[in-house]
């Protein structure tokens, strides 16, 4: 089955304590981003990836980092998480290159809670 | 890079009734307007799209308008029945995916 998957679903940490959302598709995509989403706001691009060894910055980068080593995973990193970083983290995932688009496949998603 | 409006924010309609949910851009070569719905505590999912070089399509109740030359880009969906409740984003795509704000649409029994 195709799918994008996320874990974990849910995670309450700490200020200041590193933590790894972790982002795992199996459809062979080139694209890979993440967004968080906090209500009003809706989803706002925190890093994205064309492909593999290459990433850039979305719309909120600051405080996350991001990696992409092989072309199915995509974690996402928070090195010294912040209560503002609680939000509903989403990665996703589309056949794309370059301008030509296609579908974005979502994982379940992380409700993450820093303390 | 591209800007994506989305409005209403809100929106209640009574079942049966039409809704319309509308999305302005910024970026002239955004090439493809999908429209994901998420309903409570789930993951958004595609539920139609549209590229530039068709102005309309329909799929059940359900259609996508785009006018190119105004930049903007419509979803209506008609008959409309309490399962259509949820929040609603529509996206432009040039280089990478941008989301509008959202819409949440509740319809009313």
């Amino acid at each position: 089955e195709a799918q994008v998957t996320q874990n974990p679903r849910y995670l309450i940490t700490v200020t200041g304590k590193k933590l790894t959302v972790t982002c795992s598709q199996n459809m062979n995509h080139e694209y890979m981003s993440w967004y968080r989403q906090d209500p009003g706001l809706g989803l706002r691009q925190i890093y994205y990836s064309m492909n593999v060894e290459v990433t850039d910055k979305g719309d909120v980068p600051e405080g996350y980092k991001v990696s992409r080593k092989e072309k199915r995973n995509f974690p996402l990193i928070l090195e010294s998480p912040s209560p503002n970083q609680t939000s509903l983290y989403f990665c996703a995932s589309s056949l794309k290159t370059g301008y030509i688009n296609t579908e974005a496949f979502f994982g379940q998603g992380t409700r993450l809670t820093v303390v | 890079g591209e800007n994506v409006e989305q409005h209403p924010s809100t929106l209640s309609v009574q079942e049966g009734d039409s809704a319309v949910i509308k999305c302005t851009y910024s970026d002239s070569a955004s090439n493809y307007f999908p429209w994901y719905k998420q309903e409570l505590g789930k993951r958004p999912q595609l539920i139609i799209d549209i590229r530039s070089n068709v102005g309309e399509k329909k799929d059940q109740r359900i259609a996508v308008t785009l006018n190119k030359t105004a930049k903007h880009f419509s979803l209506h969906i008609t008959e409309t029945q309490p399962e259509d409740s949820a929040v609603y984003f529509c996206a432009g795509t040039g280089n990478q995916f941008y989301f509008g704000t959202g819409t949440s649409l509740t319809v009313i029994p």
